[in-house]
């Protein structure tokens, strides 16, 4: 299967405590997206990368979020003292420079008790 | 990007063509109709996208209407694996890269047998 994947696929996590998720673009691809689901709504976009480079933030991405993708290929979204806000699925889509859709992995769920 | 308009909810019966509408009346002329489509619990998939001509591929056809103000996406000949929400997005293309996508609520999408 050469599509974005994401791990873990589930996390309960207690309050206070901090997360880390992977994700790995479709390879080739330059650009590596971030987007947060919560129930009943449509995804809503937290950050982006072209290559090694974050280069746009949304307002949601609190100070207590950083996400890196250090060798421009996969990439980590660390929650630090999480809260029962974060709970939500976190999705990861790649795209390619010339193409520019995007395609999404299968998400991480998040709980926090 | 310009904001869309979906009907909460469809229906439509299994062997028939579902044919979902949006309307983007403040589309501008470099912008991109995109549909993703997104089954429970999983990644948002990527269907088909268009700018002013009518677009069809192995899943879906798209019928962008001559003003570009609304468009509607088509699925031929539906099966229970359709249900989904269907989410219709406008895109534009920020200078030297890509911006995420903005989802409003979709369409859910309810194949009948």
């Amino acid at each position: 299967d050469t599509g974005v994947s994401q791990d873990p696929r589930h996390k309960i996590t207690k309050r206070g405590q901090n997360v880390t998720f992977r994700c790995d673009p479709i390879s080739e691809h330059n650009r590596l997206y971030w987007y947060r689901q919560t129930l009943g709504q449509g995804p809503e976009f937290l950050t982006y990368f072209q290559n090694e480079a974050q280069l746009e933030k949304s307002r949601l991405l609190s100070d207590r979020f950083s996400a890196e993708r250090p060798k421009g290929s996969f990439s980590t979204l660390e929650i630090q003292r999480t809260e029962q806000g974060d709970s939500a699925m976190y999705l990861c889509a790649s795209s390619s420079g010339l193409e520019e859709t995007q395609y999404f992995g299968p998400g991480t769920r998040l709980l926090v008790l | 990007d310009a904001k869309t308009t979906q009907p909460p909810s469809m229906d439509c019966a299994e062997g028939r063509a579902a044919n979902l509408p949006c309307n983007h009346s403040t589309i501008s002329g470099n912008e991109y109709v995109y549909w993703y489509r997104q089954i429970h619990s999983q990644g948002p998939q990527y269907i088909i996208h268009g700018l002013k001509n009518n677009e069809t591929n192995e899943m879906a056809s798209l019928i962008i209407t001559e003003d570009r103000k609304s468009s509607t996406l088509i699925l031929p000949h539906a099966t229970l694996r359709d249900t989904a929400v269907y989410y219709c997005i406008v895109r534009g293309y920020s200078g030297g890269g890509a911006d995420g996508l903005t989802f409003g609520k979709g369409t859910h999408l309810i194949i009948q047998p």
